[in-house]
């Protein structure tokens, strides 16, 4: 099956800060790409849909200044978070949807947990 | 929003019982997925379902689909320590192809 690979795992930065994660599509080619955020016991809520070549599509309350959003080739996006607070501390998952796929499949990366201090 | 709601929100077994989630959805997909998460880890897939599909089976995992419902059904038989873990159904938003999540169920299987 298709493979999404993120990088780097965890993270811990200081606040202030600006930490990059980065989603890559392993075996195919991703026009789109997704980003998530999970708090501890909750569920994913998208962050933002990131297609290549084009301005991301932010979610209605994320702020576009703060989480930076590349998506400069057909196998990967980029997740900047920029002067990072305490409250950023999540866990940040992507997924990119095959391009070829008939039926747009999604596959998801492992999950980058970043803790800001 | 949520598109997808897993039902129940918490589930214990013992060990070597069926477990078995439910996942309604609000507008028309073109595929469901299922994923399971380890405490602080990744989500791992498990199996998409294509909204032409009704049933499928990956080794002791069973997932069902009901468009007419809106809803889907995981189950796993013969459950093992190792299961424990939230299973998440995700879908996509019909014709947006944007996937999103439901809350999940906190699965506990006793060993």
């Amino acid at each position: 099956g298709a493979v999404v690979s993120q990088h780097p795992s965890w993270v811990i930065c200081k606040s202030g800060t600006s930490v990059k994660i980065e989603c890559r599509s392993l075996d195919f080619q991703a026009t789109t790409m997704f980003w998530y955020r999970q708090f501890p016991k909750q569920s994913l809520m998208l962050m933002a849909t990131s297609n290549e070549g084009s301005k991301a599509t932010y979610e209605q309350g994320v702020e576009k200044d703060k989480f930076l959003i590349n998506h400069a080739s057909l196998t990967l996006s980029t997740l900047t978070v920029t002067s990072a607070h305490p409250e950023d501390s999540s866990f940040y998952i992507c997924s990119a949807r095959e391009s070829e796929s008939p039926y747009n499949e999604q596959f998801f990366g492992p999950g980058t947990r970043l803790t800001v201090l | 929003s949520q598109q997808g709601e897993e039902d129940p929100q918490a589930l214990s077994i013992q060990e070597g019982e069926n477990a078995t989630m439910n996942c309604s959805y609000k507008t028309s997909i073109n595929n469901l997925q299922w994923y399971r998460q380890n405490s602080g880890r990744g989500l791992v897939h498990l199996i998409l379902i294509r909204s032409n599909e009704r049933e499928k089976h990956s080794g002791r995992l069973r997932v069902t689909l009901d468009t007419s419902k809106k809803s889907s059904s995981l189950l796993i038989t013969a459950s093992r320590a190792a299961d424990t873990a939230s299973y998440f159904c995700a879908t996509d938003r019909g014709g947006s192809y944007i996937p999103t999540f439901g809350r999940g169920t906190s699965l506990i299987v006793h060993p």
